[in-house]
C-alpha cells in the first residue's frame, strides 16, 4: 500500500540555521514526489518535485530536497531558515500510473528570530 | 504555472441551506479535478475526484448525496454541500490537473462555517 510518513509533527530551527523536514515513503511503482507549503487560513503552495532525472531537487524560496531511493526518503531542505519559512510543509507521493496523491500529515515548521 | 482559482474564500451559512464552491482553471484545461477537506492542523483528506463530463468518483466515506461535484467543464468544478450542519465546517480545496502536467496544482481553498 502506499504511504507517506512525515516523523515529526513541529521542527523548530533559528533563523539562519540549516533546516530539515523529513519524508519517507512507500510506493509500489516509479515514485513522484511533491512538497508543498501551506500558510495559515491559505491553500497550499507548490515548493518542488522530484520526478525523474538528478536526486537533487531545487525548487521555491531556496528550498531543496533529496531523492534517496535506497532509504525511500524525500527530505525537504533550506541551508539558511528564515522566519517567513514558518508554516505547515507537506509531502506528497504518487506513482507514475495513477495521479491520485498520498499525502503525509504534514510538519509545523517554526523559524525562531 | 497553472493558476486555479477558488470561490467564494470564505462563507458563513445557516444550517440546512446549501453552499456551492466553485473551483476554476484559469489557463489551462483541467482534465481531472480533486476536492479535498481539511480539518485545523491535520492533511488534507481526498473527497472526490472527477474527470470532466463524467460523474465524480467518491473516496469511501464520503456522501455523495450530501457533497455534490459537478465537473460540467474543462475549467469549472463545482462543489455543492447540501443540507449544511455544523460538522461540515472546515476548509475545502480544490486542486486541478491538465494532460500536460504531472502534478496538481491548488486552488486557495474556501473555509466553510455553518452555523
Amino acid at each position: 500500500a502506499q504511504s507517506v510518513a512525515q516523523p515529526e509533527d513541529q521542527v523548530n530551527v533559528a533563523e539562519g540555521n540549516p533546516l530539515t523536514v523529513k519524508c519517507t515513503y512507500s510506493v509500489s511503482g516509479n515514485p513522484y514526489l511533491f512538497w508543498y507549503v501551506q500558510y495559515p487560513n491559505r491553500g497550499l503552495q507548490f515548493l518542488l518535485k522530484y520526478i525523474t532525472g538528478d536526486n537533487l531537487v531545487k525548487g521555491s524560496y531556496g528550498f531543496e530536497a533529496e531523492f534517496n531511493k535506497s532509504q525511500t526518503s524525500f527530505h525537504l531542505k533550506k541551508p539558511s531558515a528564515l522566519v517567513s519559512d514558518s508554516a505547515l510543509y507537506f509531502c506528497a507521493v504518487r506513482e507514475d500510473s495513477n495521479y491520485q496523491l498520498i499525502w503525509g500529515a504534514g510538519t509545523k515548521l517554526i523559524i525562531k528570530p | 504555472g497553472a493558476v486555479v482559482s477558488q470561490h467564494p474564500s470564505r462563507v458563513i451559512c445557516k444550517s440546512g441551506t446549501s453552499v456551492k464552491i466553485e473551483c476554476r482553471s484559469l489557463d489551462f484545461q483541467a482534465t481531472t479535478m480533486f476536492w479535498y477537506r481539511q480539518f485545523p492542523k491535520q492533511s488534507l483528506m481526498l473527497m472526490a475526484t472527477s474527470n470532466e463530463g463524467s460523474k465524480a468518483t467518491y473516496e469511501q466515506g464520503v456522501e455523495k448525496d450530501k457533497f455534490l461535484i459537478n465537473h460540467a467543464s474543462l475549467t469549472l468544478s463545482t462543489l455543492t454541500v447540501t443540507s449544511a450542519h455544523p460538522e461540515d465546517s472546515s476548509f475545502y480545496i480544490c486542486s486541478a490537473r491538465g494532460d500536460n502536467y504531472n502534478e496538481q496544482f491548488f486552488g486557495p481553498g474556501t473555509r466553510l462555517t455553518v452555523l
